[in-house]
């Protein structure tokens, strides 16, 4: 069964300071790994997808790698804006059948502060 | 439409009562998944569709809960005789298929009173 952990939960930075979000997976038999952020009271929003093939996925100031071995991802924010400040929540597919299955982390929640 | 879209955006009910929830996929998409988030609880899957193929139903707490999608496209969730514990958001997302973006409507906030 596969397992997803964000670390930190919270994260409060100042405006401008770059910074890393990170995730872990147990099954590294993984497809692809999606990183959302979700808005209080709103539903998620896709970010990025990265391949299992890809070791880095690049959107604006976004940045995500992925190391399947490992069982790691990291989502790279890049001089934060107060706009940045949300939950962000990686997803993970099951391996196997189930591949179509995604299984979610809890979350960082992030304030950036002006 | 150019998302998925979920309505109603809030539902307040009556224990006991049953609720309807709807999804409108983006077009084309194959699969449709819903999923449920607690406050304070991460993201729980509840059912998958994928074409024409047998639902995954794995995730659905009791047979109160059931969910049909018609003609490959319009979804709904049906809670029957709703319990406070049932108060939850209700997400659906789509996708063309396992490989591909994940996209996720704004959900529908349910509370159970």
């Amino acid at each position: 069964k596969q397992e997803v952990t964000q670390i930190p939960a919270a994260l409060s930075v100042p405006e401008g300071e770059n910074l890393v979000l990170n995730c872990s997976f147990t099954d590294s038999a993984i497809y692809n790994l999606q990183w959302f952020r979700q808005d209080p009271g709103k539903g998620l929003t896709s970010l990025l997808l990265i391949q299992s093939s890809q070791r880095e996925q690049t959107s604006g100031r976004l940045n995500a790698s992925l190391d399947k071995s490992s069982g790691r991802s990291t989502l790279y924010i890049a001089a934060s804006q107060p706009g940045d400040s949300a939950t962000y929540l990686c997803a993970v597919p099951n391996s196997g059948g189930s591949n179509y299955k995604l299984t979610f982390g809890k979350g960082t929640l992030l304030t950036v502060n002006p | 439409g150019a998302g998925v879209s979920q309505s109603p955006s809030n539902k307040v009910t009556e224990k006991g009562k049953d609720v309807e929830l709807r999804c409108d996929p983006i077009s084309g998409h194959t699969a449709l998944y819903w999923y449920r988030q607690s406050l304070g609880q991460g993201l729980e899957f509840l059912i998958y569709f994928q074409g024409n193929s047998a639902p995954d139903k794995s995730g659905l707490p009791s047979d109160r809960f059931s969910a049909e999608r018609t003609g490959g496209s319009v979804s709904t969730l049906t809670i029957q005789r709703t319990q406070q514990e049932d108060s939850a958001v209700y997400l659906c997302a789509s996708r063309l298929g396992v490989n591909t973006e994940a996209f996720f409507g704004q959900g529908t906030r349910l509370t159970v009173v």
